[in-house]
């Protein structure tokens, strides 16, 4: 089974508007991480944020906003006022806290931003 | 930009040879991971090597081999290219305080695109 579920394989939205990736994880562990990351064409992967299964708090970083939710195993992510740069694949990713060295990543969200 | 390099940055393979992948991680950096990514699929652990020990490994053949040096480079080993080899192939270093959890952010490299024909 994944670990790591990503349902939504590409959106596409018009400049400007608000856009939220889904990500839905499953783990039997109790401390946990999760993770979020942006992979530009040119195929790194950038690091966008972290939280831990013990920090619900949502939080806000500019344009971007992650929803954490436990009693949903979701983490969702918001783009808002969308813009033609963040035009990427996002991929969600899971760390368990017993064997943390391996990351658990969803098959990714491809956003097209269009002008 | 993440300080970690990879080369070269393609490669074409034939199946049945023998590939040899690098990795330059940040100084100071003691752990190093390896993932596969398919083409339209998430990274895959192969495993991860702190200081110079493999500390786990995900669901990849013998074939799959790995070193890690004390200058902060490492390797991926693939024997015996199959077509399904194909893929970007991805280091990801980090600072870690031992072989255990929790990890800060991983940094990734532009990866490796492997074509094996």
């Amino acid at each position: 089974a994944q670990k790591v579920t990503q349902a939504q394989t590409e959106i596409s939205v018009v400049e400007k508007e608000d856009v939220t990736l889904d990500c839905v994880y499953e783990t039997r562990d109790t401390t946990y991480y999760l993770f979020w990351y942006k992979q530009p064409p040119s195929g790194e992967l950038v690091f966008l944020i972290r939280r831990n299964s013990f920090d619900e708090q949502n939080e806000i970083s500019g344009r971007y906003s992650w929803n954490f939710q436990k009693s949903t195993s979701s983490f969702n992510f918001t783009i808002t006022a969308s813009q033609v740069v963040d035009s990427a694949v996002y991929f969600c990713a899971l760390s368990e806290g017993n064997t943390g060295n391996q990351f658990y990543f969803g098959t990714g969200t491809s956003l097209t931003v269009i002008p | 930009e993440t300080g970690v390099t990879q080369s070269p940055t393609h490669l074409i393979k034939t199946r049945g040879q023998q590939v040899t992948l690098r990795c330059s991680s940040q100084s100071g950096h003691n752990t190093v991971s390896w993932y596969q990514q398919a083409l339209g699929q998430g990274p895959q652990f192969i495993f991860q090597y702190y200081r110079e020990e493999e500390n786990g490994r995900g669901n990849f053949p013998p074939r799959f081999s790995g070193l890690q040096f004390p200058n902060y480079s490492s390797e991926l080993n693939v024997n015996a290219l199959e077509l399904d080899d194909s893929a970007l192939y991805l280091c990801a270093s980090l600072a870690s305080r031992g072989a255990k959890p929790p990890y800060n952010e991983q940094f990734f490299g532009p990866g490796t695109r492997l074509t094996v024909l």
